[in-house]
C-alpha cells in the first residue's frame, strides 16, 4: 500500500520567517503534486513535479522532488499570513486516483 | 478555470434520513471523484466515477452510493445518515488530458444529528 507522511502536521509562525514542509513515502511516485486547502474551500493545485530533482518556484515557495522520487519538500521564504492554509500533497496511485497525505496545517501570525 | 460547484455548503441532517450531495463540473471532466476530509485523515476517497453510468468504489463506500447520468453531475448518497458521517465532503473533477490535477469543489460541511 502507498502511504504519504506528511510533517509537521501543525505549524504555526511569525511573519517573515521561513518554513519547509516535507511528504515522505516508502514508494516511488511518477509525479507529486502539492495543493493548498483554505478553511472552507476546496483544495487547489500549486504545482506538479514529476523528474527526480526537480525543483519548481511559484513566488516565495520553492518545492523539489527527491531523486528517488520518494519524497518532495514544500520550502516557504518569509512567510506571509496570506500563505496559512492546509497544504496537501498527493501522489499518483492507479486509474487517475491520487495517494493523500493528511495535510500540514499552517499558520502565519502578523 | 474548471468551476466545479457543491449544491450545499452546509448541511444538518437527523440520523436515518437520506441525504443527496450534488456535484456540477463546467468543463467536460471524465473522471469525477467523492471524498470525505476528516482531521488528521487526509482526504479519503469514497467514490470514483470514469464516465456517465460508472463508477468504482474508493476506499470507504460503506453507507455511501454515488449516481452519474450526466457527465457533468456526480450525487453522493447518504442511504441512511449516521453520526459518523459527519464530515466534510469534498467533490473533484478531472480530465486525463490535463495531467493528474484534480480540480475541487468548496466542499459541503454535513452534520448528522
Amino acid at each position: 500500500t502507498q502511504l504519504l507522511e506528511q510533517s509537521p502536521q501543525f505549524l504555526s509562525i511569525q511573519e517573515g520567517e521561513n518554513l519547509t514542509v516535507y511528504c515522505n513515502s516508502s514508494s516511488v511516485f511518477s509525479s507529486l503534486q502539492w495543493y493548498r486547502q483554505e478553511p472552507g474551500e476546496g483544495p487547489v493545485l500549486l504545482v506538479t513535479v514529476v523528474t527526480g530533482g526537480e525543483v519548481k518556484k511559484l513566488k516565495r515557495l520553492t518545492f523539489q522532488f527527491g531523486d528517488a522520487r520518494k519524497d518532495s519538500s514544500l520550502h516557504i521564504t518569509a512567510a506571509q499570513p496570506g500563505d496559512t492554509g492546509l497544504y496537501l500533497c498527493a501522489g499518483d496511485g492507479s486509474n487517475y486516483q491520487l495517494i493523500w497525505g493528511a495535510g500540514t496545517k499552517l499558520i502565519i501570525k502578523p | 478555470d474548471v468551476k466545479v460547484t457543491q449544491s450545499s455548503r452546509y448541511l444538518v441532517k437527523r440520523t436515518g434520513e437520506k441525504v443527496f450531495l450534488e456535484c456540477v463540473q463546467d468543463m467536460d471532466h471524465e473522471n469525477m471523484f467523492w471524498y470525505r476530509q476528516d482531521p488528521g485523515l487526509g482526504l479519503r476517497l469514497i467514490y470514483f466515477s470514469y464516465d456517465v453510468k460508472m463508477k468504482e468504489k474508493g476506499d470507504i463506500p460503506e453507507g455511501y452510493s454515488v449516481s452519474r447520468e450526466k457527465k457533468e453531475r456526480f450525487s453522493l448518497i447518504l442511504e441512511s445518515a449516521s453520526t459518523n458521517q459527519t464530515s466534510m465532503y469534498l467533490c473533484a473533477a478531472h480530465s486525463p488530458p490535463m495531467g493528474l490535477a484534480q480540480y475541487f469543489g468548496p466542499g459541503t460541511r454535513l452534520t448528522v444529528l
